[in-house]
């Protein structure tokens, strides 16, 4: 399967623990974005991924959020201190450079729940 | 402060006649405008992009309209099927403009009855 992917699919955790999700990108997209996106709601933007430069944060992306993509490959999104209020689906989406850049394709979703 | 407003009642149509969504912005002028479907449980698929010098765009039985006058956008779908059925999304630009991140509607949930 070429598309993008995430791990883990499905995450419980207690209030105050620090959790960590990943996301890989389609392998030709050097665009990579989260998002978080609550029952309801349509996804909310957290942040975006050019290569490795972390280029733009939402003012949602708390200090205690924080994410990597050290090679321009694969991502991690790390939430710490978990809260209640961070329970979500954290979504990755990644596009490719050049006409088409503005199409993002999403990966299945990381479903958080915090206790 | 910049807004997207989608219907987000459900939206019950006939099988077989068209489908259409409406997309309403404020406090923005972005430079292209576009639709996702999402399924439950599901992330979005990207489905189609209409920029701002275009009135219309198609792709098989989807239709999507922009009026920058009227700030709105217009989703079709013809010839509707159950398969149809999903949240359709709209999303612009953000703030930051260029290929960055998207603003998304809430989405309108389509249901199509057979």
């Amino acid at each position: 399967d070429t598309g993008v992917s995430q791990d883990p699919r499905h995450k419980i955790t207690k209030r105050g623990q620090n959790v960590t999700f990943r996301c890989d990108p389609i392998s030709e997209h050097n665009r990579l974005y989260w998002y978080r996106q609550t029952l309801g709601q349509g996804p909310e933007f957290l942040t975006y991924f050019q290569n490795e430069a972390q280029l733009e944060k939402s003012r949602l992306l708390s200090d205690r959020f924080s994410a990597e993509r050290p090679k321009g490959s694969f991502s991690t999104l790390e939430i710490q201190r978990t809260e209640q209020g961070d329970s979500a689906m954290y979504l990755c989406a990644s596009s490719t450079p050049g006409t088409s850049r503005y199409e993002q394709y999403f990966g299945p979703g990381t479903r958080l729940t915090v206790t | 402060s910049q807004k997207i407003e989608q219907n987000s009642e459900a939206l019950n149509i006939q099988e077989g006649k068209t489908a259409t969504l409406t997309c309403n912005y404020t406090n923005y002028s972005p430079a292209y405008l576009q639709w996702y479907r999402q399924d439950p449980g599901r992330g979005p698929v990207f489905l189609l992009l209409i920029r701002e010098n275009e009135k219309e765009k198609r792709k098989e039985r989807l239709k999507v309209t922009f009026d920058t006058t009227l700030k709105q956008s217009l989703f079709h779908i013809t010839a509707s099927q159950p398969a149809d059925s999903a949240t359709y999304l709209c999303a612009l630009e953000g703030s930051g403009g260029g290929a960055d991140g998207l603003t998304f509607g809430k989405g309108t949930h389509l249901i199509i009855q057979p």
